[in-house]
């Protein structure tokens, strides 16, 4: 068991263009979570997955921001014509649902900067 | 709408010495869990402490231990015997129980912790 790994760790980008970042959960956890974590401030969440399924968004994530979990395993999340305001560390976290168990597991983060 | 709030943006602590870092949070559930997490510089975060609302008792792990006060809507957490090590930024999460639908953590400002030698 290795963790939560988040894929690349850091990423520039120029304003307008698309970008996708990767997250592989602990292996047996079920749930996954997308949170952003700008400067200063602490995580806010974007979204979660239980297996494949997207069960709740955040209000946060825009139209350009889409989050995908294909096979209940690893997850991308997407955002296209990024804005200097996308700018943030995004944080992935994975659970599994285990009665009275509710820690998320956290990753390293993909820090993001748009030019 | 839950919110959490960490009035301390910065505490420094001498080596050995005790500090406690404050965390008060608005719900109006009664049946939550509030977590600390620990971010070192550059890596990933790591949980300190859990706590079930239900539960009276304050929960402890080895140097670490909460004052929670659940009609004060209160959670602060004590770093006893701090060490070098426990440097880093300290983030109050609430989490409402799943039966209301939602797994999502809504976290505090952070406290940074620094550690005198």
């Amino acid at each position: 068991d290795t963790g939560v790994s988040q894929n690349p760790r850091h990423k520039i980008t120029k304003r307008g263009q698309n970008v996708t970042f990767r997250c592989d959960p602990i292996s047996e956890h079920n749930r996954l979570y997308w949170y952003r974590q700008t400067l200063g401030q602490g995580p806010e969440f974007l979204t979660y997955f239980q297996n494949e399924a997207q069960l709740e968004k955040s209000r946060l994530l825009s139209d350009r921001f889409s989050a995908e979990r294909p096979k209940g395993s690893f997850s991308t999340l997407e955002i296209q014509r990024t804005e200097q305001g996308d700018s943030a560390m995004y944080l992935c976290a994975s659970s599994l649902v285990l009665a009275g168990n509710n820690e998320q597991f956290f990753g390293p983060g993909t820090r993001l900067t748009v030019l | 709408a839950q919110t959490v709030t960490q009035s301390q943006p910065e505490m420094s602590v001498q080596e050995a010495e005790t500090v406690t870092l404050s965390c008060t949070y608005d719900t109006s559930e009664s049946d939550y869990y509030l977590f600390w997490y620990k971010q070192p510089p550059s890596r990933q975060m790591i949980l300190v402490i859990r706590q079930e609302a239900y539960k009276q008792q304050n929960a402890t792990e080895n140097r670490f231990s909460v004052n929670f006060q659940k009609a004060a809507k209160s959670f602060s957490l004590k770093i006893s015997d701090s060490q070098l090590g426990d440097a880093a930024m300290y983030f109050c999460a609430y989490r409402v129980n799943p039966t209301s639908g939602t797994y999502k953590y809504i976290f505090g400002t952070g406290t940074r912790l620094k550690v005198l030698a």
